[in-house]
């Protein structure tokens, strides 16, 4: 099955700053990789995705790149914000009748007031 | 718009007691349904998935279950809760792979076992 690592698991940066959050996968097959953020105690909420025919994508200060040769993609966050601070979360899933999505353990990002 | 629910949002449950966690979706029809566990400091775990009502598919062997009894409505259950089955339970949804639409979540149960 797939498996999905993330790192770091904990980031720390001064507001103003760029994070950058990473993550392989190992299933070749996989083509759909969300990235979701998670504040305590509510359940995750999507921020931005990516499908395996693209390299790419923006929205505001928030991108992700993937690699499919390489098999792994990147979250970027430009001029972090304190209310940036949570924990996000990567996930790849194949193609199927559901999307079962395969998660990695998570980034605790911290912006620094 | 479409929202789900989730309930209880916390339960505390004695070992051997049974559970029920249920779930909603409203302002959409035929969603694939998803159960998720999430251990502390930890990712998040598929447990069971649904493609229609009363069609289940698990993920890992366990101690739970769950049913569809109604197009948006999913269920998680246990005859007799494990200590281990403690944890944060997420329930997902979304339009199916061929929409090409995202899942999303609900707000989760904090389920303790003691």
């Amino acid at each position: 099955g797939e498996n999905v690592e993330q790192h770091p698991s904990t980031l720390s940066v001064q507001e103003g700053d760029s994070a950058v959050i990473k993550c392989t996968y190992s299933d070749s097959a996989s083509n759909y990789f969300p990235w979701y953020k998670q504040e305590l105690g509510k359940g995750p909420q999507l921020i931005i995705d990516i499908r395996s025919n693209v390299g790419e994508k923006k929205d505001q200060r928030i991108a992700v790149t993937l690699n499919k040769t390489a098999k792994h993609f990147s979250l970027h966050i430009t001029e972090t914000q304190p209310e940036d601070s949570a924990v996000y979360f990567c996930a790849a899933s194949r193609r199927g009748s559901a999307r079962q999505l395969t998660f990695g353990s998570g980034t605790q990002l911290t912006v620094l007031p | 718009s479409q929202t789900i629910h989730q309930w209880p949002a916390t339960l505390v449950q004695p070992v051997g007691s049974p559970l029920s966690l249920e779930c909603t979706v409203e302002g959409t029809s035929n969603p694939n349904l998803y159960w998720y566990r999430q251990a502390a400091g930890r990712g998040l775990q598929l447990l069971f998935y649904s493609v229609g009502i009363g069609q289940i598919s698990s993920e890992v062997p366990q101690n739970l279950s769950a049913s569809r009894p109604q197009d948006r409505q999913f269920i998680l259950s246990s005859k007799k809760l494990l200590l281990s089955d403690s944890g944060f339970y997420l329930c997902a949804w979304d339009q199916g792979y061929s929409s090409n639409q995202p899942q999303h979540f609900g707000d989760g149960t904090r389920l303790s076992i003691l």
